[in-house]
């Protein structure tokens, strides 16, 4: 069966800070990754997918960054966070682009300080 | 502008009681309507998808209801559990990104005993 992980599942950094969130998956190949954030009291919003290794789609433009240097591993990165990237992030995969199902990870919580 | 509505914000119900969480959407053009239930601090997990051409779907408890003319879905919860507090979202597809997911900003349902 197919499982994804993230980590850390919480983190607290200082404004200025680099960031880096990793996310797996196991138990499938070339799956559709995708990166969300979820601000409090607001809906999922997508920031990043990914179809294969190397290739990043970005859907918002901000202050952070995404790289899939492995056919199950996506990372969020960032080289200064700002106070407005405290939220809940969430990693996803997919069989397919568009496919209708899509599986979420357990998330991370970051709190920019 | 695609967007999706979910009411109320917030319900409390006691244990063992029914509930109704709605969803009003204006995504077009429309391709699928999913519901998903995530518990605090968790990752979102799917309870339906349900496509142009469904009515109703159910997943044990839970029955999903589309009315794909009026652009409305309801969640209905039957005979509710403690575990069954957690906030469900209602996410609406795009047929023409199927990919891209425009969620809502979900129900906070808590059940007491």
């Amino acid at each position: 069966s197919q499982t994804i992980h993230q980590w850390p599942a919480t983190l607290v950094q200082p404004v200025g800070s680099p960031l880096s969130l990793e996310c797996t998956v196991e138990g499938t190949s070339n799956p559709n990754l995708y990166w969300y954030r979820q601000a409090a009291g607001r809906g999922l919003q997508l920031l990043f997918y990914s179809v294969g290794i190397g290739q990043i789609s970005s859907e918002v433009p901000q202050n952070l960054s995404a790289s899939r240097p492995q056919d199950r591993q996506f990372i969020l990165s960032s080289k200064k966070l700002l106070l407005s990237d405290s939220g809940f992030y969430l990693c996803a995969w997919s069989v397919q682009l568009g496919s209708y199902e899509q599986y979420f990870g357990p998330g991370t919580r970051l709190t920019v300080t | 502008k695609n967007q999706v509505e979910q009411s109320p914000q917030s319900l409390i119900i006691l244990e063992g009681k029914n509930c109704t969480l709605q969803c009003n959407y204006t995504v077009s053009p429309f391709s699928n309507l999913r519901w998903y239930k995530q518990d605090t601090g968790r990752g979102p997990v799917s309870l339906t998808i349900m496509t142009f051409s469904e009515n109703t779907k159910s997943n044990g408890r839970y029955t999903a209801t589309l009315d794909a003319d009026t652009k409305q879905s309801s969640l209905h919860i039957t005979a509710s559990q403690l575990s069954d507090s957690a906030s469900y979202i209602c996410v609406v597809s795009a047929g023409d990104s199927s990919y891209k997911l425009i969620f809502g900003s979900g129900t906070r349902l808590l059940v007491r005993p």
